[in-house]
């Protein structure tokens, strides 16, 4: 139970364009995704949280019209990255969050599997 | 401030006992986690305590004090695939996970 999981894991682009990406939460409902970004060796950064339905609350210092989120069911996000550069390279991770018991321990974030994002 | 404090790295040899440290301020509190991290790959939940004390999963328990702001992941006959970094994440007061830079653990035949 509690598996999440992202497409693509791997995307190779051109200055420019744009990349969507997708998590999915297969056998829970999600209240809550996150999206994170990581760099090598670095810690886990969120870059914003979503909840069903509502408009995605982005932390400090991600710019929203770059980073699209649509949260827009239960067991769906999309990140969009807009117009991408060289400097947005990165591991980009999804986390759901169900506060339902079951298959899901309250509170807990479970992780997909991340997308690596290279743009040349 | 919220802060997280936990040894950068620790090596440890297969088959023995490895305890890994956090010590953490959070603005409240509403639990603490635990996540694994395999070098390029995104964490896996390991174990949640909320309550003080002791929580053991097999080879893996954590343990908690909150009045110490203290936790701790022990990881019991080490197996080489235990190689990883170690995520020590509480939760503050509006649910959101605290993350650090974690403990890279290296495990040595």
């Amino acid at each position: 139970g509690a598996v999440v999981s992202q497409h693509p894991s791997w995307v190779i682009c051109k200055s420019g364009t744009s990349v969507k990406i997708e998590c999915r939460s297969l056998d829970f409902q999600a209240t809550t995704m996150f999206w994170y970004r990581q760099f090598p060796k670095q810690s886990l950064m969120l870059m914003a949280t979503s909840n069903e339905g509502s408009k995605a609350t982005y932390e400090q210092g991600v710019e929203k019209d770059k980073f699209l989120i649509n949260h827009a069911s239960l067991t769906l996000s999309t990140l969009t990255v807009t117009s991408a550069h060289p400097e947005d390279s990165s591991f980009y991770i999804c986390s759901a969050r169900s506060r339902d018991r079951g298959r899901t321990i309250q509170e807990t974030q479970y992780f997909g599997p991340g997308t690596r994002l290279l743009v040349l | 401030g919220q802060n997280i404090d936990q040894p950068t790295e620790m090596t440890a040899t297969e088959g023995a006992i490895v305890q890994i440290n956090c010590t953490y301020q959070t603005s409240g509190f509403n639990g603490l986690f635990w996540y694994q991290q395999h070098a390029g790959e995104a964490p896996t939940f390991l174990s949640y305590n909320v309550l003080d004390g002791l929580e053991e999963k097999g080879r893996f328990s954590s343990f908690l004090s909150r009045s110490k702001g203290y936790s701790y992941l022990l990881l019991k006959e080490l197996q080489m695939k235990d190689s990883a970094s170690y995520l020590c994440a509480p939760m503050d007061s509006n649910y959101q996970l605290i993350w650090g830079a974690g403990t890279k653990l290296i495990i040595k035949p």
